[in-house]
Formats: C-alpha cells, structure tokens, sequence
C-alpha cells in the first residue's frame, strides 16, 4: 500500500511480558517517527530515526523501551517489562524530511496491558 | 521547553455556523501542522504552514500562522456534521535535525444537525 502501516493493530498482553510493535513507513521516507498517544491526549514524541540510525531518542520513557530501524525501512518498538501504564495507541509516522516534509502517521497499534 | 496549548478543548457548533480553534506555542518555530482525528483512527494531515503569515484553505477549513506572535488559527465556515471530528495543531520542535512534533491537547469538535 501507499500508506504507513503498522501491526499488529491491537494487542493485548499482560504485566510483565514483552511486546514489538512494527511500522512499515512509506516507501522512500527515510525519516520515521514512533508517538504515543494515551487517550483523551495528543501524540507524545518517542524516537526519530533518520536512515538506520536512531537520531533522537528523548521521548522513550525509560529503559525498557526500545526500538530499531536495522535496514533503513521497517522499525520494530519493543517494551520490555510491559506495565499497565505502557497502555496506549502507538503511532508511527514517516516523512521525506527536510522543509517540507510533513509527516504521515499510521493506523497506530493499541496496546493494552492487563 | 517547546509547549503547545489549543483553545477550545471542547466546540459544539450547529451546522451553518462559523467558529475559530485557536493554537499557541511558547517558543520560536516556523512550521506549523493542523491534524485531523477520527474516533479510533489516526492522523489526518490537514495543513502545513511553513512561514509567517501562511494562510492555507481546503474546503470550509483555512489555517494561518502568525510565527511573531507564535499563534495559528484554524477557521471553520459554516459547518457541517461531516467535521465533528479532534483537531490538533502540532509544532515542528526548533533546533538541531530532530524535527519531532509536539502536538496540543486537541479540540474535540461536535457539529450538531
């Protein structure tokens, strides 16, 4: 598809386990950005990724989040340790970066933590 | 610390009617995005507004940005129930090559019949 996509869609998972959550961005973006979205808020910054690399990782939380981008493409988010606070709508989005380049998010991945 | 405040949170407007959402951040930026958010779903890009005095229009929807003042408005004219919908107006963080957004609370908007 054109599109931003992510999966899975929905998951569910209980305290303590581990989970990754994927986005594929739009083919040739080569910036990726990964936000959480708790509801009733808007979209908090996690990480941003420019090529490979994580460029700036600020918004993580603490350290059982983590996430990469190991081809310069796909990224995979994963949280360790999950814990009912970790509930959330995952979002992706990507851009083609520089001053123009407005970012276009995904269909995101609810996360729940039971 | 780059923050993002949007007024109203919450807009019931009748179909017909005109009203302003108003977007305000604290510190320098020149790119401004506005959003669209169905229940459930993700982020729609409405508009983006790249430099002081922008005004950009798409329907009955038009935004502008004034950067001096650090203030963007999104103006709705004469709604229709089809825009019940939140609204967020997101900024481009200033500095260095992050450009992540730092996005208002929202406004939830109702058009009512």
């Amino acid at each position: 598809g054109a599109g931003v996509s992510q999966t899975p869609s929905n998951k569910v998972t209980e305290k303590g386990k581990y989970v990754e959550l994927r986005c594929d961005p739009i083919s040739g973006h080569t910036a990726l950005y990964w936000y959480r979205q708790s509801l009733g808020q808007g979209p908090e910054f996690l990480i941003y990724f420019q090529g490979t690399g994580a460029a700036d990782d600020s918004g993580l939380p603490n350290d059982r989040f983590f996430a990469v981008r190991p081809e310069g493409s796909v990224s995979t988010l994963k949280i360790q340790r999950t814990e009912r606070g970790d509930s959330a709508v995952y979002l992706c989005a990507s851009s083609l970066g520089g001053a123009a380049g407005g970012q276009y998010f995904g269909p995101g991945t609810r996360l729940t933590v039971l | 610390e780059l923050k993002v405040e949007q007024n109203p949170l919450f807009l019931s407007m009748q179909e017909g009617k005109n009203y302003t959402i108003y977007c305000n951040y604290s510190t320098t930026s020149d790119r401004l995005y506005w959003y669209r958010q169905d229940p459930g779903k993700s982020l729609e890009s409405l508009f983006v507004l790249l430099s002081n005095g922008a005004v950009k229009q798409e329907g009955r929807l038009m935004a502008s940005l004034d950067t001096k003042a650090r203030l963007s408005t999104l103006h709705i004219t004469a709604a229709v129930h089809d825009l019940s919908a939140t609204y967020f107006c997101a900024v481009e963080g200033y500095g260095g090559a992050t450009n992540k957004l730092i996005f208002g609370t929202g406004t939830l908007l109702a058009v009512q019949p």
